[in-house]
């Protein structure tokens, strides 16, 4: 069973617009990573925000955490057509020695 | 560096042969991991090694087995290939264990069962 679930499971904007996507978990967590995977390659590493922060930048990307919803967002502002590609959460548990991804968002930046 | 680096990149099975993925990684890293990514299903664990010589059971690990013999290379071995292993594999890096950073992923190895 997958202990991430991203919501919503496609998303299509203009080039410009936010993108915002969601991460709903199960379990308690040491930290919450997000990865980016383009067509037919592997997984590039995001951003990762410690089960203690609330809130983190990286760049376009802001991510938020909420422990007592067990849930965390993705925001990219100001979208470009080379954002398209499938977001993944992932959440770590705290043995630290594995992730567990979710389903992934599939994101659409039409030019 | 390379980074991760996954062979074959494709290959084609009849129900039944066998066959092995390498995965090699030039970051010294101690964790290393095989993931299998089916459409809608995001990516599910099979097996990982925390270092040299040791290995474990992911979420999916049954008609795998892996080898981790030397720091840099683990093998995910298929003994009898099924249909339902047809998948897109992905072999995955960490230095400190993921408590602490990301994982570093090859670019992917896709397998067809026929």
């Amino acid at each position: 069973s997958q202990q991430g679930e991203e919501d919503p499971q496609a998303l299509s904007i203009q080039e410009g617009e936010n993108a915002t996507m969601n991460c709903s978990y199960k379990t308690s967590i040491n930290n919450l990573q997000w990865y980016r995977q383009n067509s037919g390659r592997g997984l590039v590493h995001l951003i990762l925000i410690r089960s203690n922060e609330r809130e983190k930048h990286s760049g376009r990307l802001r991510v938020t955490l909420d422990t007592s919803k067990k849930s965390s967002s993705l925001l990219i502002t100001a979208s470009r057509a080379a954002d398209t590609a499938s977001y993944f959460c992932a959440t770590g548990g705290a043995a630290g020695n594995k992730l567990t991804f979710g389903g992934g968002t599939r994101v659409l930046v039409k030019p | 560096n390379a980074g991760v680096t996954q062979t074959p990149k494709f290959r084609v099975l009849k129900t039944g042969q066998s066959m092995t993925l390498l995965c090699a990684q030039d970051m010294n890293h101690e964790y290393m991991y095989w993931y299998r990514q089916d459409p809608g299903m995001g990516l599910r664990l099979i097996h990982y090694s925390v270092g040299e010589g040791t290995t474990a059971k992911g979420e999916v690990p049954d008609g795998y087995n892996v080898s981790r013999l030397k720091k840099q290379n683990f093998l995910l071995g298929l003994e009898s290939a099924a249909p339902s292993q047809t998948s897109v594999y992905f072999c995955a890096s960490n230095g400190q264990g993921t408590n602490t950073g990301e994982l570093f992923f090859g670019e992917g190895s896709r397998l067809t069962v026929l």
